[in-house]
This record gives C-alpha cells, structure tokens and sequence, in this order.
C-alpha cells in the first residue's frame, strides 16, 4: 500500500494551460520533493521542502512553483505549460533513520504530456 | 562538476549472479544508495552504504570503497522480476542527492 500518493498519473493538457500535480503523503515526513525524471536519464530535483512553509528550488531551472501549507501536501503547479514540460514527474519523502540514511519514498508518478 | 557513472544496460540469465558498477565523483560523501525502478513505476530503496565494505540484505548485496569512488550492486539468482533499472545516488557534502543514469538490467530465461 503506497505511503505517498499523486494525482494525476497521467495527464494529456495543451500549451498554455495552467496544472497542479498533487502530492500527498501519511508517513509524516518533513521532507518532501519534486524530481523530474526522461526515460533513460537521471533524476532531476526540481523543488524540495524541509517543512511547512519552507520551499527551495532544485539543481534543474523550473517554471514550476511549489507550496507547503500542511505537512503532509506538496502541490507543484505550472502556471502555462509548454511541450518542454512533457515529462514524468516524481513525487517523494524521506526521513532520516537510525543509520543516518535519509531514505527517499517515491509516489507512483505523474507523466505530463503538453501538446 | 559532480557525475555518477553505471553502464546503461546488462544482460544476464536467470538463475545467474550479476554485478553493477557505479563510480562517482562528488564534493564530498555522506553515502550511497541503489534504488531500483521497474518500467513505469517509481524507485524503490534497496541499501544504502556509508562504510567501507559490503553490506548484505538477501539475495541483494552493496559494497562500497570511498578511496576508489566505486560502489557495486551484487543481484544472486536472479529471478525475471529483477528485470528493472537500478540506480546509484551519492549524497554530497551539503546532503544533497546527485542521481547517475540508472542501469537497465534485462533478465534471460
């Protein structure tokens, strides 16, 4: 049973609209983040949040923003999407454990296709 | 700059044993993940190493040497289901996750 849920899966819109991907998660986590992931390529970090009301941009330029009102939601929202945007976007939160290790759990994924 | 190095793609048959290089050059080191991702799905955590030295967990084993920059992921008697991607991610000196390509690993019976 998945922790930490999105919404939509996928989600097929035309240039210019404006969307938000959900993101919701049960486990309690402080942290959360956004990576956006091409087939066959790296995880990119794109938003991450180290509680409420904290946000921070990641390594890759978005014109994406991101909100933390509750602990347990992280929306990320396109204000005019582009076909540059077509992409899966993922989801995830961690905590750190007994050994240290900040342990990422991921949501199942939004793919965005921007015609 | 920062890069994770893992081959792009290995085959091997079930049953067999298959190991997967990562290298890694990084500011600084405060561990080292595998994830694995089926096709479609979302990554899932498999072990982390953050000592020198080989870390067991079932079928599955994680070794790591800081002084080479090098980790392996070891997969015994491989079953059809571990056909997935598997990914190395180093954390940096500011705790941040740098992620390598991921290496796609195709089951044969």
């Amino acid at each position: 049973e998945a922790d930490i849920y999105q919404t939509p899966r996928y989600l097929v819109i035309g240039t210019g609209k404006k969307i938000t991907l959900e993101c919701s998660q049960t486990m309690g986590h402080d942290k959360m983040y956004w990576y956006q992931q091409d087939p066959g390529m790296e995880l990119h970090l794109i938003h991450y949040s180290y509680g409420v009301n904290s946000t921070e941009k990641g390594d890759l330029s978005s014109e994406s923003t991101v909100s933390r009102i509750r602990t347990e939601h992280f929306p990320l929202t396109l204000e005019s999407a582009r076909p540059s945007h077509t992409s899966q976007y993922l989801c995830a939160s961690s905590d750190t454990g007994v050994d240290g290790a900040n342990v990422l759990t991921f949501g199942a994924g939004s793919r965005l296709t921007v015609l | 700059g920062q890069n994770i190095d893992q081959p792009t793609e290995m085959t091997a048959t079930e049953g067999a044993i298959v190991q997967i290089n990562c290298t890694y050059q990084t500011s600084g080191f405060n561990g080292l993940f595998w994830y694995q991702q089926h096709a479609g799905e979302a990554p899932t955590f498999l072990s982390y190493n953050v000592l020198d030295g080989l870390e067991e967990k079932g079928r599955f084993s994680s070794f790591l040497s800081r002084s080479k920059g090098y980790s392996y992921l070891l997969l015994k008697e491989l079953q059809m289901k571990d056909s997935a991607s598997y990914l190395c991610a180093v954390t940096d000196s500011n705790y941040q996750l740098i992620w390598g390509a991921g290496t796609k690993l195709i089951i044969k019976p």
